[in-house]
């Protein structure tokens, strides 16, 4: 079973609009992380948002927002106020305690291209 | 912030060469590095897992002769993409992550574009 699943494989939004890119995890873990990150046209995975398991309260940076909801399995990124320069990739990402080395498992991804 | 620098941003070379691409860590101690292979259009996918002074653990699929692995300091580990064939063009990334285990994000390299030819 996939770990991470990002269903929407592009999205547009238009510019200063919010837009809302799902992600929906799999995990027996009670402890775990997720993360956001974003991958601009030149490669580099630039971190944007963490979310822990036992977090009471959704995180919050700047324009992102990470509505975390537990029962469902979801932790979906809230961009606010868009911005042409958001346009990239976007990645789930999700860290379980247990296993080897903590590693960090990917979603596929969502293209979000923000138009004027 | 952390900062991890990968070296070289992108190479190209003959089937057949072997390629070696750098990763340092280089304002903290990475006890743990993962490496990442990302193909067009698809997500970053874990190829292995080093931890400064032993083996590195390779995911399943992975040949571990082909792409060798050294985690030989706390700062530097490289992957070493042997006899490569033009199926092995890819970007690839690391990350590192210092200390014991926390849910710091871990962060990644700039990556390096491999072509074959």
């Amino acid at each position: 079973a996939q770990k991470i699943t990002q269903t929407q494989p592009g999205m547009f939004v238009q510019e200063k609009e919010a837009v809302t890119l799902d992600c929906t995890y799999d995990t027996s873990d009670p402890s775990y992380g997720l993360f956001w990150y974003k991958q601009p046209s030149s490669g580099e995975m630039i971190f944007l948002i963490y979310q822990g398991s036992y977090d009471q309260q959704n995180a919050t940076e700047g324009r992102y927002s990470l509505n975390f909801q537990k029962a469902r399995k979801s932790a979906n990124l809230v961009i606010s106020a868009s911005q042409l320069g958001d346009s990239a990739m976007y990645f789930c990402a999700m860290r379980e305690l247990t296993g080897t080395a903590s590693k960090l498992t990917f979603g596929t991804g969502t293209r979000l291209q923000v138009t004027l | 912030g952390a900062v991890v620098s990968q070296h070289p941003s992108w190479v190209i070379c003959k089937s057949g060469t072997s390629v070696k691409i750098e990763c340092r860590s280089l304002d903290f101690q990475a006890t743990t590095m993962f490496w990442y292979r990302q193909f067009p259009k698809q997500s970053l996918m874990l190829m292995a897992t080093s931890n400064e002074g032993s083996k590195a653990t390779y995911e399943q699929g992975v040949e571990k002769d082909k792409f060798l692995i050294n985690h030989a300091s706390l700062t530097l580990s490289t992957l070493t993409v042997t006899s490569a064939h033009p199926e092995d063009s890819s970007f690839y990334i690391c990350s590192a992550v210092g200390g014991h285990f926390s849910w710091s994000p871990l962060h990644f390299g700039n990556g390096t574009r491999l072509t074959v030819t």
